[in-house]
């Protein structure tokens, strides 16, 4: 069982846009702003795409946002593409550890 | 280009030992903090692992608190992760990762090595 919570599937038809939500509690996802979410293609290592709640690493689109309310996060994928069915996870850092959700299969119709 | 290359993966026996490593390059390796994350086959990723970047701060998942070791040698570029009393619930593909946009987060990850602990 995960520390965080994630949808395991999400969809869109391309153009759509799709928000995946990462649900915690005051000791990780609530207690700090370093919320990092990765892209992971199949038989690939993760890939970066959200740090510290919402900064994007260069090179990566700008139709990946992030965001966060409370104790959850959300990575909202405005205009889906065909390239970005994926699996998606969140993570938070939790005080001397840190913590992932159980990821989100995203699958582009 | 920034690049973390992972190896030592192998083919363990129950209770058994096994040290992987991970060579980092292009960028300066010893002002990050750095991670360890493994991924079960089919499963999701799991944080094993960081330590800071002198050394000097180290912290465990507890599922391998006591069994699992992390250290670096800055002058090598290099990070480490000694793993004893091996269980076969420890298979998985171990990532190394480390901070670069962030300084102390996942940012940028190796391509993992295999570990398969199994009689």
């Amino acid at each position: 069982q995960s520390a965080l919570t994630q949808p395991p599937s999400a969809s869109g038809s391309p153009g759509q846009s799709v928000t995946i939500s990462c649900t915690g509690t005051s000791s990780d996802v609530g207690g700090y702003n370093y919320v990092f979410w990765f892209q992971q293609h199949p038989g690939k290592a993760p890939k970066l795409i959200i740090y510290d709640v919402n900064k994007r690493p260069s090179g990566v689109p700008d139709h990946f946002s992030g965001s966060k309310s409370g104790n959850t996060a959300s990575l909202t994928v405005s205009g889906l593409q065909a390239e970005d069915e994926a699996d998606y996870y969140c993570t938070s850092y939790a005080g001397n550890k840190w913590v992932f959700g159980g990821g989100t299969k995203l699958t582009v119709l | 280009e920034v690049k973390l290359v992972e190896s030592g993966g192998g083919l363990v026996q129950p209770g058994g030992s096994l040290r992987v490593s991970c060579v980092a390059s292009g960028f300066t390796f010893s002002v990050y903090w750095m991670h360890w994350v493994r991924q079960a086959p089919g499963k999701g990723l799991v944080w094993v692992s960081r330590i800071q970047s002198d050394g000097s701060i180290t912290n465990y998942a507890d599922s391998v608190k006591g069994r699992f070791t992390i250290s670096r040698d800055n002058a090598k570029n290099t990070l480490y992760l000694q793993m004893n009393s091996l269980r076969a619930e420890d298979s998985a593909v171990y990532y190394c990762a480390g901070g670069y946009y962030s300084n102390y987060g996942m940012d940028v990850w190796g391509q993992g090595t295999t570990v398969t602990v199994s009689s």
